[in-house]
């Protein structure tokens, strides 16, 4: 299986930062990269599909980046409904992966 | 708007099985690829297997061969998904997921999810 590594594994951040997270993966998966944001006791939401492309609906402060073995998610303007967890996801294999999520927290 | 709604929550015995069903309404059944996603508690995701309700062959993580079966009925738009032998460990909220995929077996990402199944594994 593809294994996928998310860092931090914890996040501090105060309203209004710009905030990065790191998955990469163990080998190349191309673009073929999810974003997902999930609350506690929620089900996960798409946020960002083929490394880059923003879910309809989901506000333009999030973004992604990256192809190959190493991708990001930005959050532009850190605001309190974005303190959740949020996981990458890989489906360039039969065999899909999750990395092991980032709690983005209040500082 | 595809909407998946989950059956409720279970308790039950190590060594007994559970079946959680998955009904989904607003959209095309056939269309999307159905996958089972779980979380342990305080845990990450880790997906368990999927189907593709038109070609009617499920694929499972490897860890989880054997131990999983994921059917559905399209007549009733309802995927299900049965644990068997359970285990302590395998308390969880189990998720069914809805996607897009390409060719008989390869799941994309997932637009859609259910609200969950709390399944409780305790003597």
């Amino acid at each position: 299986d593809i294994q996928m590594t998310q860092s931090p594994s914890t996040l501090s951040a105060s309203v209004g930062d710009r905030v990065t997270i790191t998955c990469r993966a163990s080998q190349s998966i191309s673009r073929w990269l999810a974003w997902y944001q999930q609350k506690p006791g929620k089900a996960p939401k798409l946020l960002i599909y083929k490394a880059s492309s923003l879910e309809s609906g989901v506000p333009s402060k999030f973004s992604g980046s990256g192809s190959g073995t190493e991708f990001t998610l930005t959050i532009s303007s850190l605001q309190p409904d974005d303190f959740a967890t949020y996981y990458c996801q890989q489906y360039n294999s039969y065999s899909l992966t999750f990395g092991q999520g980032t709690k983005v927290e209040i500082k | 708007q595809v909407q998946l709604v989950q059956s409720g929550a279970e308790v039950k015995k190590p060594g007994s099985s559970v079946k959680v069903s998955c009904k989904a309404s607003g959209g095309t059944f056939s269309s999307y690829a159905i996958s089972w996603v779980r979380q342990a508690p305080g845990q990450g995701l880790e997906w368990m297997g999927g189907i593709i309700p038109i070609f009617d062959t499920a694929n499972y993580a490897q860890r989880f061969q054997g131990g999983v079966t994921i059917t559905t009925d399209e007549s009733t738009s309802t995927a299900y998904m049965e644990l068997s032998s359970l285990r302590s460990d395998d308390t969880a909220v189990y998720y069914c997921a809805m996607g897009g995929y390409y060719g008989s077996g390869l799941y994309y990402f997932f637009d859609y999810w259910g609200q969950g199944t709390l399944v409780t594994v305790s003597s």
